[in-house]
């Protein structure tokens, strides 16, 4: 089955340090695999995709992803964190090969504190 | 910018009573999902339409949940009668077919059985 992990449920970090959220995937084909933001009370926001090609993947606010094969890992990433970018982060995982489907992990809480 | 909408965006409502929310996904995108998170949890599909046709709906509750998309177009979500644990956020996403396009989410109905 297709799946995807989030092994924290929460990461701390202070503002302006790196910061990295992990994510580990599952599947019987080539991965297409998605970062996605929530702030409270409001839907997904996109982040950044990665399909094929370069491993590291830049996406919106200054967020960029490391697909690594070997690790079966997209682990997402920020050089200098913000208070702004505490939120829920969610890593997903689409089933080319299932109707499409889109699996979600189960979200990791970034706490950016000043 | 082109948004999935969604209404209403709050829904309280007593036990046993039917509740529907509604959805219209990005103009042009054929793939229309429906998602269940529950709170501090990732999203869970319920039901995926191609244009009109359901092509998933095995986590959908049927006897209690219904969906459809008549034209193929907009969405809607009906659940009767509604339960205390059927208090979540329901949130619509869209997508074009192809399997390395993201999926567009709405903000979501945050959705109180009382």
């Amino acid at each position: 089955a297709q799946s995807v992990a989030q092994p924290e449920d929460q990461v701390n970090v202070a503002e302006g340090n790196p910061l990295t959220v992990k994510c580990t995937y599952s599947v019987s084909g080539n991965p297409y695999l998605f970062w996605y933001v929530q702030y409270p009370n409001r839907g997904l926001q996109f982040l950044l995709k990665y399909i094929t090609g370069d491993n590291l993947v830049k996406g919106s606010y200054g967020f960029e992803a490391e697909f690594n094969k070997s690790q079966t890992s997209f682990h997402l990433k920020k050089p200098s964190a913000l208070v702004s970018d505490s939120a829920l982060y969610f890593c997903a995982v689409r089933d080319t090969r299932n109707f499409n489907k889109f699996y979600f992990g189960s979200g990791t809480k970034l706490n950016v504190k000043p | 910018e082109a948004e999935v909408a969604q209404s209403p965006r709050y829904k309280i409502t007593e036990k046993s009573q039917a509740v529907a929310f509604w959805c219209d996904p990005i103009s042009g995108h054929a793939t229309l999902y429906w998602y269940r998170q529950i709170l501090g949890q990732g999203p869970e599909l319920l039901v995926q339409f191609q244009d009109e046709s359901v092509v998933d709906d095995s986590q959908l509750p049927k006897d209690r949940f219904s969906a459809e998309r008549l034209k193929g177009v907009d969405s809607t979500l009906k659940i009767q009668p509604a339960e205390l644990g059927d208090s979540a956020m329901y949130l619509c996403a869209s997508s074009v077919k192809q399997g390395a396009a993201e999926a567009f989410f709405g903000q979501g109905t945050r959705l109180t059985v009382v």
